[in-house]
């Protein structure tokens, strides 16, 4: 079982504020890393696969950058609005297996 | 393009009854994998398959059993049904294995009585 931590577990900010969280995985072995959106009473929808170390990826207001060689990446959402409200996963792929860490739930207030 | 569907979203079931939940996905993706979500514990994966007819055990598999004898469809088994296997079932499908994107199903809320 792969160790794949994110913190924090939750954040509660407010409507304009930018926030950011942070996900660690093992350093060796490494193939990809992907972060996930997970809205309440949905299932999880893809935001990015990273690959290369360095790799700097943007969708919208929600940016993730990518260090493989120390084994963490950054997930930035640039004024936070009601709708970002989700749970934040990332997730590390083995040989045959991909292992999740527990989330962090990000909460927007107006 | 349905993707990937499970059915049913809501099952109650007692002690000791078994049943299917069902996961079928048209987009011809050979990876699939079905994963158990609980409070605090995030997503845990429970068996997964690499093309029909081959099937593996995940980080939770005790008390489940798969089958896939065909690319579209990864049905998922309770043999017995106990309390601890209340929790939300998600099936997933990608076409790059677990490296590539996840295509999550809608879920199946299962309540064991």
């Amino acid at each position: 079982i792969l160790n794949v931590e994110q913190s924090p577990q939750s954040l509660h900010v407010q409507e304009g504020d930018s926030t950011n969280f942070t996900c660690s995985f093992p350093s060796s072995n490494f193939y990809a890393l992907h972060w996930y959106r997970w809205e309440t009473a949905k299932s999880p929808e893809a935001l990015f696969v990273m690959t290369l170390n360095g790799d700097e990826k943007k969708k919208g207001r929600i940016s993730a950058t990518l260090n493989t060689k120390e084994g963490y990446s950054y997930l930035y959402i640039k004024g936070s609005q009601p709708e970002d409200s989700a749970t934040y996963l990332c997730a590390f792929p083995g040989y045959s297996t991909l292992t999740f860490g527990k989330g962090t739930m990000l909460l927007v207030s107006p | 393009n349905a993707g990937v569907t499970q059915t049913p979203k809501f099952q109650v079931l007692k002690t000791g009854q078994s049943m299917t939940l069902q996961c079928a996905q048209d987009m011809n993706h050979e990876y699939m994998s079905w994963y158990r979500q609980d409070p605090g514990m995030g997503l845990r994966l429970i068996h997964y398959s690499v093309g029909a007819g081959i099937t593996d055990q995940g980080e939770v598999p005790n008390g489940y059993n798969v089958s896939r004898s065909t690319t579209e469809d990864f049905p998922l088994r309770l043999l017995s049904a106990a309390p601890s296997q209340t929790s939300v079932y998600f099936c997933a499908s990608s076409s790059g294995g677990p490296k590539g994107t996840q295509y999550f199903g809608p879920g199946t809320r299962l309540l064991v009585l």
